[in-house]
């Protein structure tokens, strides 16, 4: 299956401090997203990696994707409590229709 | 300019009933994509709409789950003789087209469904 898988599944740090997620993968892709999650809510989106690109930046969150290796890490710099949240990972491969998520990091920032 | 619209927020249903779900996607926005998602794990793909046609229903189990995306009003996701492994939560995602690098999805606060 295609399916992204994130490790760590969870991940304790305290506020100030960066956290550092990574998302493997099976497939060629067309391009992969990192989404948010808090408690109870929908997705949000962060940030989108095409297959061409190998880094990007978007305020403190740091993406790069290493298609030889099929993974992908997202970075957050100086993290705050209010980043506390579940993160995934999510693929598409070329001329499918299909988005893949994995299982999710379930990111706590201590105060 | 409202976000993806999900209702009922919660759904409670009794074994053997229908559920239907309602997802009002983002205002210019054709494609509308379901998933569910159990608790502690990530969303799965059910299926994928354009206005009035079903582009992908792969992820969607072949018995009692059905769903549209009409000319006129929300998708609707519907699920007869429901049983108690249907309880999650069902979110509804739209975009406004599909292409390189344009596929972003904006999610809708999702359905939680719980069959007694």
């Amino acid at each position: 299956s295609q399916q992204g898988e994130e490790d760590p599944q969870a991940l304790s740090i305290q506020e100030g401090e960066n956290a550092t997620m990574n998302c493997s993968y099976k497939t060629s892709i067309n391009n992969l997203q990192w989404y948010r999650q808090n408690s109870g809510r929908g997705l949000v989106h962060l940030i989108l990696i095409r297959s061409n690109e190998r880094e990007k930046h978007s305020g403190r969150l740091r993406v790069t994707l290493d298609t030889s290796k099929k993974s992908s890490s997202l970075l957050i710099t100086a993290s705050r409590a209010a980043d506390t949240a579940s993160y995934f990972c999510a693929t598409r491969e070329d001329n499918f229709n299909k988005f893949y998520f994995g299982s999710g990091t379930k990111l706590n920032v201590k105060p | 300019n409202a976000g993806v619209m999900q209702n009922p927020r919660h759904l409670v249903r009794r074994r053997g009933q229908e559920a239907r779900l309602r997802c009002s996607p983002m205002k210019g926005h054709s494609h509308v994509y379901w998933y569910r998602q159990l608790p502690e794990e990530g969303l799965k793909f059910m299926v994928y709409l354009q206005k009035e046609n079903i582009i992908d229903e792969s992820g969607m189990p072949k018995e009692r789950f059905s769903a549209e995306f009409p000319k006129e009003g929300p998708s609707i996701l519907r699920i007869q003789q429901v049983v108690r492994g249907d309880s999650a939560a069902y979110f509804c995602a739209s975009s406004p087209f599909r292409g390189m690098g344009t596929d972003t999805q904006y999610f809708g606060p999702g359905t939680r469904l719980t069959v007694l």
